[in-house]
Parts: C-alpha cells; sequence; structure tokens
C-alpha cells in the first residue's frame, strides 16, 4: 500500500529553527510537496522536490532523498504566524498526490 | 497566477437538501480539478478527480450518486451534496492543476465549510 508517515505534532520557540520529517512508501514517485494549512483554512504551496537535494526559499528549505523515501521541511527564523499544520504530500505513478495526515507545529513565544 | 475561488465559503442547512459548491479557476483554464474533504484534526482526503468534459473518477467508499460532480468547462467544476445529513458536516476543498505547469502542482480554493443541521 501507500503511506505517508510525519509527526503528528510538534512544538519549537520562536525565533529558532524546527525540521519536519516525512517519510513515504508509494508506488512509483513524481515528486514531492510540503503546504502549509492554518485552522480552517486551504492548503496553500511551500515547495516541491523531484530531484535529490535541498531547496531553499527563503526562511524554508526542503531537502529530499530518494533512495531513503525521505525528505524534510525546514523552517527557519521562527515566526508565531509559522503555526499550522504542514503536509506532506508525494505525486505517485498516475501524478495523483498521495497526503500524509499532518504535523500541527505549534510555535511558542 | 494561479488562482482558485470556491463559493460559497460557509454554508449551513438543514438535514435532507441539497447543496451545490462551485469551484473556479480564475486566471487558467484548469484540465483537472480535485476535491477534497477534511474532517477536524484529519488529513486531506480525496473524494473525486474530475477531467473537464468528463465524468469524475470517484475514490473508494465515495458514493457518486450522493457527491455529484460535474466539470462542464476549463474553469468550474461542481459538487452537489444531495440529501444532506449530519454526517456530511466537513470542511470541502477544492483544488485545480494546469497541464501546462513542469510538475501537476495544485491550487486550492479557500474551501466550503459545510454543516448539516
Amino acid at each position: 500500500g501507500q503511506n505517508i508517515d510525519q509527526p503528528t505534532e510538534m512544538t519549537a520557540t520562536e525565533g529558532a529553527i524546527v525540521q519536519i520529517n516525512c517519510t513515504y512508501q508509494t508506488s512509483g514517485f513524481n515528486g514531492l510537496f510540503w503546504y502549509q494549512q492554518h485552522a480552517g483554512e486551504a492548503p496553500t504551496f511551500l515547495s516541491y522536490n523531484v530531484l535529490d537535494g535541498l531547496e531553499e526559499k527563503g526562511r524554508f528549505s526542503s531537502f529530499l532523498s530518494r533512495s531513503k523515501g525521505y525528505s524534510y521541511l525546514l523552517l527557519k527564523e521562527l515566526q508565531m504566524k509559522d503555526s499550522a499544520s504542514y503536509l506532506c504530500a508525494v505525486s505517485d505513478s498516475n501524478y495523483q498526490l498521495i497526503w500524509g495526515a499532518g504535523t500541527k507545529l505549534i510555535i511558542k513565544p | 497566477g494561479a488562482v482558485v475561488s470556491q463559493h460559497p465559503s460557509r454554508v449551513i442547512c438543514k438535514s435532507g437538501t441539497s447543496v451545490k459548491i462551485e469551484c473556479r479557476s480564475l486566471d487558467f483554464q484548469a484540465t483537472t480539478m480535485f476535491w477534497y474533504r477534511q474532517f477536524p484534526k484529519q488529513s486531506l482526503m480525496l473524494m473525486a478527480t474530475s477531467n473537464e468534459g468528463s465524468k469524475a473518477t470517484y475514490e473508494q467508499g465515495v458514493e457518486k450518486d450522493k457527491f455529484l460532480i460535474n466539470h462542464a468547462s476549463l474553469t468550474l467544476s461542481t459538487l452537489t451534496v444531495t440529501s444532506a445529513h449530519p454526517e456530511d458536516s466537513s470542511f470541502y476543498i477544492c483544488s485545480a492543476s494546469h497541464s501546462g505547469r513542469d510538475y501537476n502542482e495544485q491550487f486550492f480554493g479557500p474551501g466550503t465549510r459545510l454543516t448539516v443541521l
């Protein structure tokens, strides 16, 4: 079966760095997405990785290792507004997105 | 660019009535639209995938006669929840993708919160 695993909840301090991990087992791979979802709102796109390595975009970076079926989202200089759920999703062989359950990130002052 | 709108944003209805939700891609032609449902504190659950001009493909366990999907144009898809019941209360989100993109990024609408009394 297809499976996406990510921690249910994480807590971090304002100004710090946090890494949210995602492991996946899917039938085929056509890229991995990270989305941010604030409570009561729809997801918004953060990043896309299809090749191994690190993609940096401002305070957010995303890493992919296809051989390990592993990705992480790195958030630097955390701000209170970063409190949200972070969803990992993998595009499978049919280009269908397989969604993780999401990681709720709580930022404390 | 790549803006998706959804209407209404919130609806409250009586049990047994039908509710229609519209999803529009405002500045691009969406070759494929997706309908998701999300219950509180749970992840997105794909309900169906629809391509313009063809019948929607429903996920296992989703009743196609209860959740009617119409994708009549490249910019509009509708989801009709027929004979809604309290257990249908949820957050319904549509997304759209564009075949011209390098990758199949999905652009999400703002969601519709349905409450069935």
